[in-house]
């Protein structure tokens, strides 16, 4: 069964720590995997994307990486920011071959607090 | 910019009526997904189009209806809504295989 699950669950820091978000995922055949940040009470927008044959890859202070035997991916968020207070969802997207017209795969996301 | 708009913020509405959810998306994607959101369930997948008149059933389509009769129009309709009803509404288009656009949501209250 296609599956994205995500830890933790919900996390505080303090501004200017550091975090990591976990994602692991079942779906197969894999294409790519995203990395989407949702503002309360707005639609999740992009932060990066991770294909089959990347490690790891930045935009600015995120760094996600990607390992593809064990079917895990990270989010790193360096150096804290108040704004980064969201919800940050994973999502697993299988190759065109065995998809069903475009489904995707959703996390229940992470619930990030920073406190200043 | 690329842009997905949803027609309505925030509705209120009554146990029964009829409620429309609008979304248009500028980018010419063949692809436009309708899910609710609830806390503690993340994104829920209601209905999905691939093409002008053509809708597939997500995981949830009880309750709820679609129409594409434009490629860039992709409407939710709730015949009969009811209180379990009550949720944030995503509309999101893609181009396979591409990033997933989303709106801003539209946040139903059913009382």
């Amino acid at each position: 069964k296609n599956q994205v699950e995500q830890s933790p669950q919900s996390l505080i820091i303090l501004e200017g720590k550091n975090c990591t978000l976990q994602c692991n995922y079942t779906v197969s055949p894999f294409s790519n995997l995203r990395w989407y940040k949702q503002d309360t009470g707005r639609g999740p927008v992009s932060l990066t994307i991770m294909t089959f044959s990347e490690n790891t890859k930045s935009n600015g202070r995120y760094t996600a990486t990607l390992d593809a035997d064990t079917k895990q991916s990270s989010l790193h968020i360096t150096a804290s920011q108040l704004s980064d207070s969201a919800s940050y969802i994973c999502v697993a997207i299988p190759s065109a071959r065995g998809s069903t017209l475009g489904r995707l795969y959703f996390g229940r996301g992470t619930q990030l607090t920073v406190w200043p | 910019d690329v842009k997905v708009t949803q027609s309505s913020r925030y509705l209120v509405k009554r146990t029964g009526e009829k409620v429309f959810l609008e979304c248009v998306q500028d980018m010419d994607h063949e692809n436009m997904f309708w899910y609710r959101q609830d806390p503690g369930l993340g994104l829920r997948l209601i209905y999905f189009s691939y093409d002008v008149k053509m809708k597939e059933k997500g995981d949830i389509p009880e309750g709820y209806s679609v129409s594409r009769e434009k490629k860039e129009r992709f409407s939710l309709i709730l015949e009969s809504a009811s209180t379990n009803q009550t949720s944030m509404y995503l509309c999101a288009s893609r181009q396979v295989p591409g990033e997933l656009f989303f709106g801003e949501g539209s946040r139903l209250t059913v009382l």
